[in-house]
């Protein structure tokens, strides 16, 4: 079946530094892929995706790239800010009767600090 | 406009009560997920509703789960003899026609005593 790997937190930095957080997976077919971060208190947010292979999906500064090649979906993020400081979950969709089943990550904690 | 509302936010039970938790999803959207999301751990998938009907519910882990959408938008996930293992946030998510997109409500917390 689908699974997704992405490397274990907490990952702690200061602000400003490079943020790269990794993402792995396994697909039979030819799934999209998501990062969605939950911030403390608040639900799942979707943060950034893509559709197909070698597509970038960016939002607030974060970005991944669609590597089939390598079944990765690195996120990264040049200068992170301490308001970054969240749950960051990667995750691939399925296609199941119609609708697109999601398979999530365990989740990487990121704490930035001042 | 509004988001994807799930009430209660939290709930507490003891082992063997029956519990519904319920998802608004937002308006137009046909597409209906569940998961559920234990501590520490990423959502995992419990059914899926395209419009009334269950198209998917091949994530729901025995038949003391039960899910219902009756007229296509408000879904309730019922519960029966709770156990102590189903404690958990449950998470409900939307999605509108075309898109492969899901956005999540603030989820229940489940705890079973």
């Amino acid at each position: 079946g689908n699974s997704v790997t992405q490397m274990e937190g907490p990952v702690t930095l200061s602000e400003e530094a490079f943020l790269t957080i990794n993402c792995t997976y396994t697909a039979t077919g030819y799934p999209s892929l998501f990062w969605y971060v939950q911030y403390p208190g608040e639900g799942l947010q979707l943060l950034l995706k893509a559709t197909k292979a070698d597509d970038k999906g960016s939002n607030k500064g974060f970005e991944a790239t669609y590597r089939k090649e390598t079944t990765s979906f690195h996120l990264e993020k040049g200068s992170v800010q301490v308001s970054d400081s969240a749950v960051y979950f990667c995750a691939l969709s399925e296609l199941t009767g119609g609708g697109n089943k999601l398979t999530f990550g365990t989740g990487t904690q990121l704490k930035v600090e001042l | 406009g509004a988001g994807v509302s799930q009430t209660p936010s939290n709930k507490v039970t003891e082992k063997g009560k029956y519990v519904e938790l319920r998802c608004d999803p937002i308006s137009g959207h046909t597409a209906l997920y569940w998961y559920r999301q234990s501590l520490g751990q990423g959502p995992e998938f419990l059914i899926y509703f395209q419009g009334t009907g269950a198209a998917d519910d091949s994530g729901l882990p025995n038949d003391r789960f039960f899910a219902v959408r009756p007229e296509g938008s408000v879904s309730t996930l019922k519960i029966q003899r709770t156990e102590r293992g189903d404690s958990a946030v449950y998470l409900c998510a939307s999605s509108p026609p075309t898109s492969d997109t899901q956005y999540f409500g603030p989820g229940t917390r489940l705890t079973v005593l």
